[in-house]
């Protein structure tokens, strides 16, 4: 669902640890799911993405599940690094048809890498 | 390698002036999305354009804002009289052409402060 001002979820983790981040999506009706990774001061940045017919998909350290039944999407990333320390946002497309690619944004998690 | 570019970075405005934000989308992007983001929150849809065409604006205020695409140059969003509560981080996205993936690649942001 949409940000509504609260404070962002935190997890924090030790730096080699494994991290799993959740977000719940609004629409049974999505076809399609991205997690962004934000820094502060820049711009979200695309991190891996995954389709409604999938139910799990496997980049670089991370991988992602999604659970259509309870509408559930996390992102699993493996062997934390300092440089992962960022706030983790998840996106759905709704648009089967492709002519509206407009996403919407869930809150964000932001995740602290203990050293 | 040349992302989305977007200026200025940071603007300052006093209340009641105009605001232009500038976006150029990625090499071979036909497709422009506009982001606000406050502080602690997640990013809130406003427009999306393709070249010379408003697809969607739904998340656009009815007033003081517009957005435009135009054929030749950069998209603009544009802030008229602006208020404090228009302070926010301004955040364009592009995505390629055609009806391959829609994963949208973002800029830097501008941020807007106003007096």
């Amino acid at each position: 669902g949409e940000s509504v001002g609260l404070h962002l979820p935190t997890l924090s983790v030790q730096e080699g640890d494994n991290s799993i981040i959740n977000c719940a999506y609004s629409n049974s009706a999505s076809d399609y799911f991205i997690w962004y990774k934000q820094e502060s001061g820049k711009g979200p940045q695309f991190i891996i993405d995954i389709r409604s017919n999938m139910d799990k998909r496997q980049g670089q350290r991370v991988t992602v599940l999604l659970n259509k039944t309870v509408k559930h999407l996390s992102l699993q990333i493996a062997a934390t690094q300092p440089g992962d320390s960022a706030v983790y946002f998840c996106a759905e497309n709704i648009d089967r048809t492709g002519n509206n690619r407009k996403l919407i944004w869930g809150l964000g998690t932001s995740l602290a890498v203990n050293p | 390698n040349a992302g989305v570019m977007q200026n200025p970075r940071h603007l300052v405005r006093r209340r009641g002036q105009e605001a232009r934000l500038r976006c150029s989308p990625m090499k071979g992007h036909s497709h422009v999305y506009w982001y606000r983001q406050l502080p602690e929150e997640g990013l809130k849809f406003m427009v999306y354009l393709q070249k010379e065409n408003i697809i969607d604006e739904s998340g656009m205020p009815k007033e003081r804002f517009s957005a435009e695409f135009p054929k030749e140059g950069p998209s603009i969003l544009r802030i008229q009289q602006v208020v404090r509560g228009d302070s926010a981080a301004y955040f364009c996205a592009s995505s390629p052409s055609g009806t391959g993936g829609v994963e949208q690649y973002f800029g830097p942001g501008t941020r807007l402060t106003v007096t």
